[in-house]
């Protein structure tokens, strides 16, 4: 079936790089996706990756993908407190329509 | 500016009562969805919406109902048949329908529905 695994929590220093990864399991996904969510808000659309991708950047971000392992990974530079979130991870799954599995999400929290 | 307007932010419910959770998009997105997200997990599928007049049946759908009546609305009746209601219910939107390349869903900023 289809699943996608990240770490719960990653605490991580201002100025310093965070990487949050992620796993899932299904081998036809399209598409993967990082959203960011504060609290009380919804989702929004950080970065994405098509599955022919092994890595793209995009200002302080950057995602590498490892179809291999099925792993992927997001890649904060110079990480500020306004970077603490929750940081979820999801692949676009198979099947007829626009399906999204999503992780249980990284709680990342940034400290002086 | 285009987007996803959910209300209200914050909903109560009695035992016994349905209530509605409005969603609308300006985006002309064809496709609308409705999750639900309890703390410490990700996001669930509840419904799905590809085109107007049509909806779907998500992973959690038992004592939910949706309509469409309209492209840009998709609202959520959480019925008395949801024994266990409160959570944080997030709407989201995206372009097409199909598995034409990249489509990206986007989200509303959510409801928070707790039971009195």
């Amino acid at each position: 079936g289809e699943d996608v695994e990240q770490s719960l929590f990653l605490s991580v220093r201002e100025g310093d790089s965070s990487v949050i990864n992620c796993t899932y399991t299904d081998s036809s996904s399209t598409y993967l996706y990082w959203y960011k969510q504060e609290p009380g808000a919804g989702l929004q659309l950080l970065t994405y990756i098509f599955s022919n991708m092994d890595m793209k950047q995009d200002q302080r971000l950057t995602v590498l993908l490892n179809k291999k392992d099925k792993h992927l990974s997001l890649r904060i530079a110079d990480t500020q407190t306004g970077d603490s979130a929750i940081y979820f991870c999801a692949e676009r799954g198979s099947g007829g329509y626009n399906k999204l599995i999503f992780g249980a999400g990284t709680r990342l929290a940034v400290h002086p | 500016d285009g987007g996803i307007t959910q209300s209200p932010k914050y909903l109560f419910r009695k035992e016994g009562q349905n209530v509605t959770l409005s969603c609308e998009q300006n985006l002309n997105h064809d496709a609308m969805y409705w999750y639900r997200q309890d703390p410490g997990q990700g996001l669930r599928l509840i419904y799905y919406s590809q085109i107007v007049n049509d909806f779907q049946k998500g992973d959690i759908a038992e004592g939910y109902s949706v309509s469409r009546e309209k492209k840009e609305s998709f609202p959520l009746t959480v019925t008395s048949a949801q024994k266990n209601p409160t959570a944080f219910y997030l709407c989201a939107s995206s372009d097409g329908h199909t598995l034409r390349g990249n489509q990206p869903q986007h989200f509303g900023d959510g409801t928070r529905l707790s039971i009195l």
